[in-house]
């Protein structure tokens, strides 16, 4: 059984680009939540999809978007990356949206 | 909205010996799950521990247990014989059913001393 796996592991981007990180759920997981946490931070929910459907997203703005795939793999997109978007970004997925949910290792992005 | 706060930055402890760490919660619902996850230096989150609100008992694994009082919102961990495995960031988190979207504190560093 394969666990949550993130890539990439390390990105640097600049100032008004944008980014895409991606999330392979464990198997059998429907369930994937996003998380950022900035330096000495808790992590701090973006959203969740569940069965390619948004399912609560927490205080972010839209230029944070999402998708899930019919694997169940996922992605967060950000646009127009500001200064502080610099964080670990975390992916967990769970077996269902009530359930343990098991994080990835996360990507650090760095936007300079 | 719901709030977790952790008010100890940092905590040292010796090996074997016990510690504590403290977490409150704010929060109005009456049934919720409460969480203990430790993070090492490689960035997973990993699960140490859970409570469901509506267990009057406190949960415990191994040598990791809690001392959950509901009245006061206080939701505090344990460990015992503590490990140099032990040293990591631990966050105290809660949600309201849904495992996937969690509020979390602000995390204790947790160092452990020959």
């Amino acid at each position: 059984e394969t666990g949550v796996t993130q890539s990439p592991t390390h990105l640097i981007k600049t100032r008004g680009q944008q980014v895409t990180l991606r999330c392979s759920s464990q198997s059998g997981h429907n369930t994937v939540s996003w998380y950022q946490q900035a330096l000495g931070q808790g992590p701090q929910f973006i959203f969740q999809y569940y069965r390619e459907e948004e399912n609560g997203r927490g205080n972010f703005p839209p230029r944070f978007s999402g998708l899930q795939f019919p694997n169940y793999s996922s992605e967060l997109n950000v646009n127009a990356l500001e200064l502080d978007d610099s964080a670990l970004y975390l992916c967990a997925s769970s077996l269902f949206v009530d359930t343990e949910a098991f994080f990835g290792q996360g990507t650090r992005l760095t936007v300079v | 909205a719901q709030t977790v706060t952790q008010s100890q930055p940092e905590m040292s402890v010796q090996e074997a010996e016990t510690v504590t760490l403290s977490c409150t919660y704010d929060t109005s619902e009456s049934d919720y799950y409460l969480f203990w996850y430790k993070q090492p230096p490689s960035r997973q989150m990993i699960l140490v521990i859970r409570q469901e609100a509506y267990k009057q008992q406190n949960a415990t694994e191994n040598r990791f247990s809690v001392n959950f009082q509901k009245a006061a919102k206080s939701f505090s961990l344990k460990i015992s014989d503590s490990q140099l495995g032990d040293a990591a960031m631990y966050f105290c988190a809660y949600n309201t059913g849904t495992a996937s979207k969690l509020t979390f504190g602000t995390g204790t560093r947790l160092q452990v001393t020959l």
